[in-house]
């Protein structure tokens, strides 16, 4: 079946300093999968951050930005400058390429700890 | 507008005992998504409902694990009998067609 993988456990980050958490996926369906990051910021529920749905291109959000690598098999999470208010659990997650079913399958998800 | 609503937050049970969690997604939906979360698995997909059909019943869930979308405004997933190992928050989510899904805030469930 379909697998995601990313940086396992929680990231700690220095405000104002780069971010980057790792996301690797496996889909067995035909066609590209699409891309998703989400985020659950502390006492909320979960809401995309950013998706694409077309390999090679780039989304971005809140100032976060991912790029659909299909060579790689990657969806890397980046940031330039974090700040406090970016402290969350983020996810990375796909769904198949064929709509019809489209569940999304999730990593384990990154707690990133953003201290002034 | 409302976002997708799940009733209780918290639900604490014995061993044995049958729960019923509930969900309302955002009106219009028609996609309907429960999910377990779990800090050992991360989130698994239990059910998925398109217009009130059931289009994925969760596999290795199905034999305590059922839910239901009585219309398209409501749905529960109910878990008969109870197990210590079934502690979890159980996300509910909603769709419009092929869009993004929409979160619910949990209910975090104990069972003793």
């Amino acid at each position: 079946g379909d697998s995601v993988t990313q940086t396992e456990g929680q990231v700690t980050v220095s405000e104002s300093k780069s971010l980057i958490i790792n996301c690797t996926y496996s889909a067995t369906s035909i066609g590209y999968p699409n891309l998703f990051w989400y985020v659950r910021y502390p006492g909320e529920g979960l809401q995309l951050l950013l998706k694409v749905i077309t390999a090679g291109q780039k989304g971005s959000s809140r100032g976060f930005e991912a790029t659909y690598n299909k060579e790689a098999t990657s969806f890397h999470l980046q940031k330039a400058s974090v700040q406090e208010s970016d402290s969350a659990v983020y996810y990375c997650a796909l769904s198949a390429g064929t709509q019809v079913v489209g569940q999304l399958t999730f990593g384990r998800g990154t707690r990133l700890q953003v201290y002034a | 507008d409302a976002g997708v609503t799940q009733t209780p937050r918290h639900e604490v049970a014995e061993k044995g005992q049958t729960i019923i969690l509930k969900c309302e997604p955002v009106s219009g939906h028609n996609d309907l998504f429960w999910y377990r979360q779990t800090k050992i698995q991360g989130l698994e997909l239990l059910s998925y409902f398109r217009s009130k059909s059931l289009m994925e019943d969760g596999g290795a869930f199905k034999d305590r694990f059922k839910a239901e979308m009585l219309n398209s405004s409501f749905s529960t997933l109910k878990i008969q009998p109870t197990e210590p190992k079934d502690s979890a928050v159980y996300l509910c989510a909603s769709r419009d067609n092929y869009a993004e899904q929409f979160f619910g805030p949990g209910t975090r469930l104990t069972v003793l």
